[in-house]
This record gives structure tokens, C-alpha cells and sequence, in this order.
């Protein structure tokens, strides 16, 4: 089985700071783990993937996230917020199962928000 | 690329009605995903598809929901009868192959139902 957590349904941050969202996940599997953007009324973007490749990966938007296997996490930082980003957020681990093939599995999403 | 294709972008329709979403996946890609969102329950996976064949439909709610995929470049999801609870966001999704754990998943800009 395979679960996400994240960390905190909402986080507020002023322009110009950092943000940091948080996730944990469990496999039984080895894991490609993704993070989601969704604003409001749209469906959800890919900011970034893990794939067993380097730990610290770079996403779209000035995102990034660091695989740690020992925690079982996959944060996502962005130095310096911006309006534009915010939206909803979600991990989201993915493992490939046989006979069921490749299941995501979300996260419950954390709500942005960024004040000027 | 023209992406993920879902219409009717907005549907409100009266409870006992047939509602049919429908999904263009993007070309090349041979799984394709409904998923469903609402407040209460966050993102939850309907039914998926690859090669056109129905893999995994345990997240389908009741007999009431059907989903077809007839070819690679086509698929529905009907309800039927509706009912208000149905209520939500429909997203479709596909990605190249659903054995690697690594292909990301590219949503769709999601069907909004409300049933009344």
C-alpha cells in the first residue's frame, strides 16, 4: 500500500518570502514522487517529478523538492513567493504495481495563499 | 501539443438526467484516467484505461457510472441517473505508459458538474 501525507492543509506567506510545503509518503514500492499546482478553476499542472534520478530536483516556477528516503519526504520550496502562486498544491507518489499497473496516489493538498 | 481535452467544461443538470463527459486524450499517450474532486473527499481515481481496456474501475462509485473508451483518442464517462451528490469535478488524464511509474500524469482543465 501507498499513502501521502501533507503536512499542512494551509500555509500563508507573505511576497517575497519562502515557502516550504511539506510531505511525507510510504511505499512498498521504489516511488516516482510529483508535485501538482492547481489553481482556482483549472485542472493541475506538473511542477516537478522524482524519478530515481538526482534527489534535489528543479521544477517549473522557480519550485524545487528534495527526495530524502530516510525521512520519507518530498518537500517543496520556493525561495521567493509570488502572487501568481497562489493555488492548491499536491504530492503525489506513484509506484508501479503489477497487475495494477501505475497508481497515483494524492495527497490531501495544501491551500497557498500569498499576501502583498 | 494540444493537451488533455474535456468537454462540457460546465454542466448543471436536473437529479434522474444522463450526464456523458467526455475526454480526448493526448495523442501518443495509451492510459487514460477519470478522476473525480470534491471538497469533501479530495482527488479520487475513478476508473483507468490502457490500450483501451478498462484496467483498474474499483474507485468507480456504483453501478450508476460507466465509463467507455472505444478507441485511443476517445473516452466517456456517463452517469446515470444523476443524482445531486454526483456533484463535482470530473478531470481525464492520460500518460504514455501506465507500467512506468515514472511517465507523468497530464491532467485535463475538468467537466464541473452540479446536479440539482
Amino acid at each position: 500500500a501507498q499513502s501521502v501525507t501533507q503536512l499542512d492543509s494551509h500555509v500563508s506567506v507573505s511576497e517575497g518570502t519562502p515557502v516550504l510545503l511539506r510531505c511525507n509518503y510510504s511505499s512498498s514500492y521504489s516511488p516516482s514522487l510529483f508535485w501538482y499546482v492547481q489553481h482556482p478553476n483549472k485542472g493541475l499542472q506538473l511542477l516537478l517529478k522524482y524519478t530515481s534520478a538526482a534527489t534535489l530536483v528543479k521544477g517549473i516556477n522557480g519550485f524545487e523538492a528534495e527526495f530524502k528516503k530516510s525521512e520519507t519526504s518530498f518537500h517543496l520550496t520556493k525561495p521567493s513567493a509570488h502572487m501568481s502562486d497562489a493555488a492548491e498544491y499536491f504530492c503525489v507518489v506513484s509506484a508501479e504495481i503489477k497487475a495494477a499497473g501505475n497508481k497515483l496516489t494524492f495527497g490531501g493538498g495544501t491551500r497557498v495563499l500569498v499576501k502583498p | 501539443d494540444a493537451g488533455v481535452i474535456q468537454s462540457p467544461r460546465h454542466e448543471v443538470t436536473e437529479m434522474g438526467q444522463e450526464v456523458t463527459l467526455r475526454c480526448k486524450p493526448i495523442s501518443g499517450h495509451n492510459s487514460l484516467f477519470w478522476y473525480r474532486q470534491t471538497m469533501m473527499r479530495g482527488l479520487e481515481l475513478l476508473i483507468y484505461f490502457n490500450n483501451n481496456v478498462p484496467i483498474d474501475d474499483s474507485g468507480m462509485p456504483e453501478d450508476r457510472f460507466s465509463a467507455k473508451m472505444p478507441n485511443a483518442s476517445f473516452s466517456t464517462l456517463k452517469i446515470q441517473p444523476s443524482e445531486p451528490r454526483d456533484s463535482a469535478v470530473y478531470f481525464c488524464a492520460s500518460s504514455r505508459r501506465h507500467t512506468d511509474s515514472g511517465n507523468t500524469i497530464y491532467f485535463g482543465e475538468g467537466s464541473w458538474l452540479t446536479v440539482v
